[in-house]
């Protein structure tokens, strides 16, 4: 399996834009989480799925942010509109409860709002 | 509400020297524990985890952690560091193996040749 991939890797837009990163889980894990790690905050989880369904969106820091896991291969994570302070780097992992694993990270999106 | 604190920000050791990292968590539960690595523009990497058992755990890269639950810590060491284990390391907790980890603030080691 490749692994936990995310895209775009890196992302640069305007104030006000809105924003989607993406992220395919590897397959056949059934929990995925979004983190997001500043320098400020360190690394918070923002929501998390099991078999494609928001269990905990309690990290999402506001309105403007929203998740998606429309199958078990993909997911979205959406900023709209987006603003400078969202700036940061958003992980996304998944992990499989069956099988006991820990949790597996893609490389990451580094978003810049300017 | 559960946390880890990482005492050490930033630490820097000699290439050959020993290390220990500093992790002190708090759970209301028996935690699941995790040593993450992170090297620059990447991932976190796993190095080990504990749940059960022997409270020595042993690691990728030569690591290995020591459990002990009277002091509520999880302190990762390496008896000889190599110039390529420079990057950030992350402890973290959680209420099983893969599900919802609460981190640490991270330490930054830096090695001098």
């Amino acid at each position: 399996d490749a692994g936990v991939i995310q895209s775009p890797r890196h992302e640069v837009t305007e104030m006000g834009q809105e924003v989607t990163l993406r992220c395919k889980p590897i397959s056949g894990h059934d929990y995925l989480f979004w983190y997001r790690q500043t320098m400020m905050r360190g690394l918070e989880l923002l929501i998390y799925f099991n078999n494609n369904v928001p269990i905990d969106d309690s990290g999402m820091p506001e309105d403007r942010f929203s998740a998606k896991m429309p199958n078990a291969s993909f997911s979205t994570l959406k900023i709209q509109p987006s603003e400078p302070r969202d700036s940061a780097v958003y992980f996304c992992a998944s992990s499989s409860r069956e099988l006991n694993t820990e949790a597996f990270f893609g490389q990451g999106t580094r978003l810049t709002v300017v | 509400a559960q946390s880890v604190t990482q005492p050490d920000i930033h630490i820097t050791v000699s290439e050959g020297a020993s290390l220990e990292l500093r992790c002190n968590y708090s759970y209301g539960a028996t935690p699941y524990l995790f040593w993450y690595v992170q090297s620059p523009g990447q991932g976190l990497q796993l190095l080990l985890k504990y749940f059960s058992g022997d409270t020595l755990v042993q690691g990728i890269k030569g690591f290995e952690a020591e459990f002990k639950r009277s002091q509520s810590s999880f302190n990762l060491r390496k008896p000889s560091v190599h110039w390529s284990d420079a990057a950030e390391y992350f402890c973290a907790v959680g209420p099983f193996s893969g599900n919802m980890l609460t981190f640490g603030g991270g330490t930054r080691l830096m090695v001098k040749p």
